[in-house]
């Protein structure tokens, strides 16, 4: 089925450790972004990527880098987590035509740094 | 760059009464103005979308209207259902550009 996938869902880590958030898509779409979100607030983009080998910061610096090998694949990688880093991180996906705006997003990892 | 601000940033309505939501933008080259609900541990998922080219559109309870000159457009739901408690956001994009611009999301809660 075509969706949007994220792993881990949750994840409780320590200070100072590395973590990779991993998002898939299966829709074939050219552009990812993650967002950065506490649970009901507002949505912080990240990283966006509108296709292979391109990748550009947000708005919000989070000590973070991305990734865009493949299409379907749109890894974040925290060199060193910190517990301001404790936050839900959103993927989503959207495709090239430029008729269809509508973004396509992930269930979500919960990560907590203690 | 863009900036979208969203009013109010939370709202209590009974069940059956009408829910309005406020966006307001800042770049007038701004095209597309997409509303995100975004359920309780759930992912956003979009329910409405306008274009600058029209006024307004309906779909079913809910109903976007934008007026281009004011730089404004805001959400309506009718009728309204203890499932449509949720967190709206409103957002923005500027033609030919990637970002969506969010606004700060308003808590709706329907009181049945």
């Amino acid at each position: 089925e075509a969706d949007i996938y994220q792993t881990p869902r949750y994840l409780v880590i320590g200070t100072g450790k590395k973590i990779t958030l991993e998002c898939s898509q299966t829709m074939g779409h050219d552009k990812m972004y993650w967002y950065q979100q506490d649970p009901g607030m507002e949505l912080h983009l990240i990283h966006y990527s509108y296709g292979v080998n391109s990748t550009e910061k947000g708005d919000l610096s989070s000590e973070s880098t991305v990734s865009r090998i493949r299409t379907e694949h749109f890894p974040l990688t925290l060199e060193s987590a910190r517990p301001s880093h404790t936050s839900q991180y959103l993927c989503a996906s959207r495709t090239q035509n430029a008729n269809t705006g509508e973004l396509f997003f992930g269930e979500g990892s919960r990560l907590t740094v203690l | 760059g863009e900036n979208v601000e969203q009013h109010p940033s939370t709202l209590s309505v009974q069940e059956g009464d009408s829910a309005v939501i406020k966006c307001t933008y800042s770049d007038s080259a701004s095209n597309y103005f997409p509303w995100y609900k975004q359920e309780l541990g759930k992912r956003p998922q979009l329910i409405i979308d306008i274009r600058s080219n029209v006024g307004e559109k309906k779909d079913q309870r809910i109903a976007v209207t934008l007026n281009k000159t004011a730089k404004h457009f805001s959400l309506h739901i009718t009728e309204t259902q203890p499932e449509d408690s949720a967190v709206y956001f409103c957002a923005a994009k500027i033609p030919g550009g990637n970002q969506f611009y969010f606004g700060t999301g308003t808590s709706l809660t329907v009181i049945p």
